[in-house]
């Protein structure tokens, strides 16, 4: 079956520090995979995303490489701002049509100015 | 529209009676999910549409839950005889198919459904 796990939080860094967030999966073929956010009180917000192996998502300083030797989607920030406090999420979806999203249990992020 | 409007934003029911909440797709998207995020965060997908048909249905609970997804109408979650358990947000996302690609799930802003 398909799943996702991912660093459990909660995770507290200062301003402009590195930031890490792991996560690995298990799919079966080759399922794209996503970074969402989720900031207070709002919906859920593609952060990135990568479909094929070796690919990079990227926004807003975020990036994740698809590794599928390790089946890891790390999410690496190199300095971090106080906006960037919320819960990320971790999804696959399997290839071949609109399929549903298996998330990881989220990791909530909080950075100290 | 341009985004995935969910209705009711909150919606406060006593325990044993009926919720409904409301989800219209972004315009052209031919695909609609239905997700609960519970307290811990944990989001668990419920059902899928693809236009008007159920395309996946396996999260859902059989005996209170149903949804549809009629033409020209908002798609809609019902919970018949709602329970404390039931409390939660939930939200839906509708998306695009390209054939073998996946496209991007764009969410609504969610219902929090709170059971009293």
């Amino acid at each position: 079956g398909n799943s996702v796990t991912q660093m459990e939080g909660p995770v507290t860094l200062s301003e402009e520090a590195f930031l890490t967030i792991n996560c690995t999966y298990t799919a079966t073929g080759y399922p794209s995979l996503f970074w969402y956010v989720q900031y207070p009180g709002e919906g859920l917000q593609l952060l990135l995303k990568a479909t094929k192996a070796d690919d990079k998502g990227s926004n807003k300083g975020f990036e994740a490489t698809y590794r599928k030797e390790t089946t890891s989607f790390h999410l690496e920030k190199g300095s971090v701002q106080v906006s960037d406090s919320a819960v990320y999420f971790c999804a696959l979806s399997p290839l071949q049509g609109a399929q549903k999203l298996v998330f990881g249990q989220g990791t909530r992020l909080t950075i100290n100015p | 529209g341009e985004e995935v409007a969910q209705t009711p934003k909150h919606l406060v029911r006593g325990e044993g009676q009926k919720a409904k909440l409301y989800c219209a797709p972004i315009k052209g998207h031919s695909y609609v999910f239905w997700y609960q995020q519970v307290l811990k965060n944990e989001f668990k997908f419920l059902i899928s549409f693809q236009n008007e048909n159920v395309f996946d249905e396996t999260g859902m609970p059989k005996e209170r839950f149903s949804a549809k997804c009629l033409p020209n109408s908002p798609c809609s979650l019902e919970i018949q005889a709602t329970k404390l358990e039931d409390s939660a947000v939930y939200f839906c996302a509708s998306s695009q198919s390209q054939g073998a690609l996946n496209t991007e799930a764009f969410f609504g802003q969610g219902t929090r459904l709170t059971v009293v």
